[in-house]
């Protein structure tokens, strides 16, 4: 069984830029999360999908991010414009019953 | 605010000990609490899950236990191995928003 892919796992942008991270879960999985995290840090949750609707996006600054999940299934995360302190490791996640989640190897943004 | 605290000291065992790694949570009651393990370059990988009805778990040489009158978990690795270096994260969820601790680096010398 194929894990979360996430794509790229390495951009480089300039600041004020705009940037898309892509992830595809598990097959079957109904459950999807987007999560930032810093080095040293634990993940902090962005956005949670079930199905193709967002049902906790209290985290997402949504003055720049933006997320979706058009088919419920895989799902692209948006950044515009990207700031200096957007970098960090971007982690999809995907879970069937909403408990044990598998993560992708996420992809590691750096805002120049 | 809700928070997981974890000891952010690295943890530092010879071979062979067992590994116990704390997991302390404030100003909330969780449903269940998870444990993962995360190495350099990866994301994390799911290990254990406890429930707050469930005083302990066993799996292979982990064991994980909830205490809700302390507000705490702790995590055990017996027979600690050099393969076992890694950052362990705890978990939240269920009633409330999706938590993470910042993790406590493992590292098993032979």
């Amino acid at each position: 069984e194929a894990g979360v892919v996430q794509s790229p796992r390495y951009k480089i942008i300039e600041k004020k830029q705009p940037v898309a991270f892509w992830c595809n879960p598990i097959s079957g999985h109904n459950t999807l999360y987007w999560y930032l995290q810093n080095l040293g840090q634990g993940p902090e949750l962005l956005i949670r999908y079930e199905n193709e609707e967002a049902v906790d996006d209290s985290q997402l600054p949504k003055d720049r991010f933006s997320a979706e999940r058009l088919k419920g299934v895989d799902s692209t995360l948006k950044i515009q414009p990207a700031e200096l302190g957007d970098s960090a490791v971007y982690l999809c996640a995907s879970s069937s019953q909403g408990n044990e989640q598998f993560f992708g190897p996420g992809t590691r943004l750096t805002v120049l | 605010s809700q928070k997981i605290e974890q000891n952010s000291e690295a943890l530092n065992i010879q071979e062979g000990k067992t590994a116990t790694l704390t997991c302390n949570y404030t100003n909330y009651s969780p449903a269940y609490l998870q444990w993962y393990r995360q190495d350099p370059g990866r994301g994390p990988v799911f290990l254990l899950l406890i429930r707050e009805n469930e005083k302990e778990k066993r799996k292979e040489r982990l064991k994980v236990t909830f205490d809700t009158t302390l507000k705490q978990s702790l995590f055990h690795i017996t027979a600690s191995q050099p393969a076992d270096s890694a950052t362990y994260l705890c978990s939240s969820g269920g009633y409330n928003k999706l938590i993470f601790g910042a993790g406590t680096r493992l590292a098993v010398h032979p």
